[in-house]
């Protein structure tokens, strides 16, 4: 496989559930990236990881939490979401170097109901 | 004031029209601009990228950058159903942070 490959593709969870979303990327770049995609709205970054750092967001729930063990794989972890949660949630990876631009999945879509 | 405005459209144009699309921004120090196109029930793509001022074009598809006026557009020549989809533009500081803002996008329907 060639890209950014993300799964599911679409979930449905209810509020009480705990469920993951699944980021790989086979380009080999050095960080990875959660951004959420709500109707309407520009791309809001949630999560950076970057040479094995985090860099977060501070106005991301901490009903969201992400998990990067490798410069490959990236996780968000989903408990007690919220209705309004329900987006897109890209993932997207780069190399960084400054003014890089990024390569995204094709996304989760994600239903809180 | 938003960092970066984009109208969301919708924008209906006939196949073969030249298309418009546009950004405005308030931060004079973005110094790389770009162009990410993205279909219905897929992630953007990276269409166009541009850094500081000037026009660069690629096929069908010009972009153009005019930092003095804080405004940079696309341009879609000879425009396809094909080239349906939502457009987003992209800006942000070459200094290795994590400072790129998406606009909102706009929804381009191209109508054979």
């Amino acid at each position: 496989e060639t890209g950014v490959t993300q799964t599911p593709r679409h979930l449905v969870m209810g509020m009480t559930n705990k469920k993951s979303l699944k980021c790989e990327q086979h380009l080999g770049h050095n960080a990875m990236y959660w951004y959420k995609q709500s109707a309407k709205k520009p791309l809001e970054l949630m999560f950076v990881y970057s040479l094995e750092e985090r860099v977060e967001n501070n106005s991301v729930p901490s009903r969201f939490s992400p998990e990067c063990p490798n410069s490959s794989h990236l996780f968000l972890h989903l408990h007690t979401l919220q209705p309004e949660d329900s987006a897109l949630y890209l993932c997207a990876s780069s190399q960084r170097g400054g003014g890089e631009s990024y390569t995204f999945g094709s996304g989760t879509r994600l239903t809180v109901v | 004031q938003k960092e970066v405005e984009q109208d969301p459209g919708p924008l209906s144009v006939p196949e073969g029209a030249i298309v418009s699309l546009n950004c405005t921004y308030s931060n004079s120090a973005f110094q790389y601009f770009m162009w990410y196109r993205q279909y219905s029930r897929k992630g953007p793509e990276l269409l166009m990228y541009t850094y500081s001022s000037g026009n660069k074009e690629d096929g069908r598809f010009t972009a153009q950058v005019d930092k003095s006026s804080k405004y940079i557009s696309l341009f879609i020549r000879d425009s396809q159903p094909s080239d349906s989809a939502t457009y987003l533009c992209a800006m942000g500081l070459d200094t290795g942070g994590f400072k790129t803002i998406f606009g909102a996008g706009t929804r381009l329907f191209v109508k054979a």
